[in-house]
């Protein structure tokens, strides 16, 4: 049972527009998204987070929206560039239990010059 | 500061050998985390550690032993090695628990034939 969905395998997008990865998620005591990105051959890094006190985050290109009622983040980067060509996971975290983190199956970002 | 560092990047083993996984780092964190990533799949946790002398099991953690006898270290031990366990293994840390940035090292690429 995937807790946290990234129903979108794959994304392609042009260089210099926005793009919008989708993230939902299933277990309402979450309280805690991250994003890491995910080169080839690399281990992921991480991105960008956000509580579930707030409804947004920004550092830099990169923003995460949440929307608790609907169970649903996701991250824009704007503009977009090559370099953000990548692999994009979400990952939620419960309160307790040592604060695992759940995360999705990963969203292949493709920014095309 | 080398991070997260993991050895060996690649390994080919025969169904039934043994082997062991390495992973140190260096910022003193206190957590740290073994997940394995199966093509086309999310991170699936198999083992993690609060701090030294203390390990628990993960999502997936059958066929696979750990230890962390220092703050330093935390070993994966692969047992009677099996073609399911063919994927790529990645050690992170962090400096507690979910809600902090997790660094992760290269991974290692294990193949069981």
């Amino acid at each position: 049972d995937q807790q946290v969905k990234q129903n979108s395998p794959s994304l392609s997008v042009q260089e210099g527009r926005i793009s919008i990865l989708n993230c939902d998620y299933t277990n309402s005591m979450f309280d805690y998204f991250l994003w890491y990105k995910k080169y080839p051959a690399e281990g992921p890094t991480f991105l960008i987070s956000i509580s579930s006190i707030k409804d947004k985050n920004e550092d830099g290109r990169f923003t995460v929206f949440l929307n608790k009622s609907a169970k649903h983040l996701s991250l824009h980067i704007v503009p977009s560039q090559p370099g953000d060509s990548a692999v994009y996971f979400c990952a939620a975290s419960v309160p307790g239990n040592n604060r695992k983190l759940i995360w999705g199956l990963g969203t292949s970002l493709a920014v095309n010059p | 500061n080398a991070g997260v560092t993991q050895t060996p990047k690649f390994r080919i083993l025969k169904i039934g050998q043994s082997m062991t996984l390495q992973c140190t780092q260096d910022m003193n964190h206190n957590y740290m985390y073994w997940y394995r990533q199966d093509p086309g799949m999310g991170l699936k946790l198999i083992y993690y550690s609060v701090g030294a002398g203390i390990t628990d099991k993960g999502e997936v953690p059958n066929g696979y032993n750990v230890s962390r006898s220092t703050t330093e270290d935390f070993p994966l031990r692969l047992e009677l090695a099996a073609p399911s366990q063919t994927s790529v293994y990645f050690c992170a840390s962090s400096l507690a628990g979910g809600i902090n940035e997790q660094f992760f090292g290269p991974g290692t690429r294990l193949t069981v034939l």
